[in-house]
């Protein structure tokens, strides 16, 4: 079955400041990965996704992610942190076989000024 | 255009009551799925559709749950019997259809049972 573990439940970091969320997944094969951001009262918006091909995968805002098969994982990163990041991002597998995704429960982040 | 809008957006009901919750999808979405969130956890799959075919329904917790799309459309998740545990936001997304494409998800109807 797959799963995805975000370890960190809560993040604070400075405005500027470098951003890096963690992503562990559990899958058979080479999954289908994604982040989304979820802010109050909106629905999740797709950040980025890795299919196949390059492990460096560039998404919107200026976030990217790098896929690690060795390591299971697919961690998100952001150079410099803005005030409008704040909210709360959540990793998911897809199934290569069928539709349906599998999320973490999501980290949130603070950005202090 | 359009994204994907969901009715009612707040719901609050009295255990035992039928809920409808209703989900409009992208215009030509093949694809349709229902979560449910949790406070604190992430989207757990319910559901979901190609066309009006029902998939996969793996993730509907008993048989108080069911959804539809008659006309591969609009979808509606039903649940009968409300209890006090169903309470959680449900989001509908769709896809364009395919493996691995993009699910673009609806504000969500946040449920309370009471």
């Amino acid at each position: 079955a797959q799963s995805v573990t975000q370890p960190d439940i809560h993040i604070t970091v400075s405005e500027g400041a470098s951003l890096e969320l963690r992503c562990n997944y559990s899958y058979g094969a080479t999954p289908y990965l994604f982040w989304y951001v979820q802010s109050p009262g909106q629905g999740l918006q797709l950040l980025l996704k890795y299919f196949s091909g390059d492990t460096l995968v560039q998404g919107i805002k200026g976030f990217e992610a790098e896929f690690k098969r060795s390591q299971s994982s697919f961690n998100l990163r952001k150079p410099s942190v803005h005030w409008s990041d704040a909210a709360e991002y959540f990793c998911a597998v897809g199934n290569t076989n069928a539709g349906k995704s599998t999320f973490g429960d999501g980290t949130t982040l603070t950005v202090k000024p | 255009g359009a994204g994907v809008s969901q009715s009612p957006r707040y719901k609050v009901t009295k255990r035992g009551q039928d809920v409808a919750l209703r989900c409009d999808p992208i215009s030509g979405h093949v694809s349709l799925y229902w979560y449910r969130q949790a406070l604190g956890q992430g989207p757990e799959f319910l559901t979901y559709f190609n066309y009006e075919a029902q998939q996969d329904k793996s993730g509907l917790p008993n048989d108080r749950f069911s959804a539809e799309r008659p006309e591969g459309s609009i979808s509606t998740l039903t649940i009968q019997r409300t209890e006090q545990r169903d309470s959680a936001m449900y989001r509908c997304a769709s896809s364009l259809g395919g493996i691995g494409e993009t699910q673009y998800f609806g504000p969500g109807t946040r449920l309370l049972v009471l």
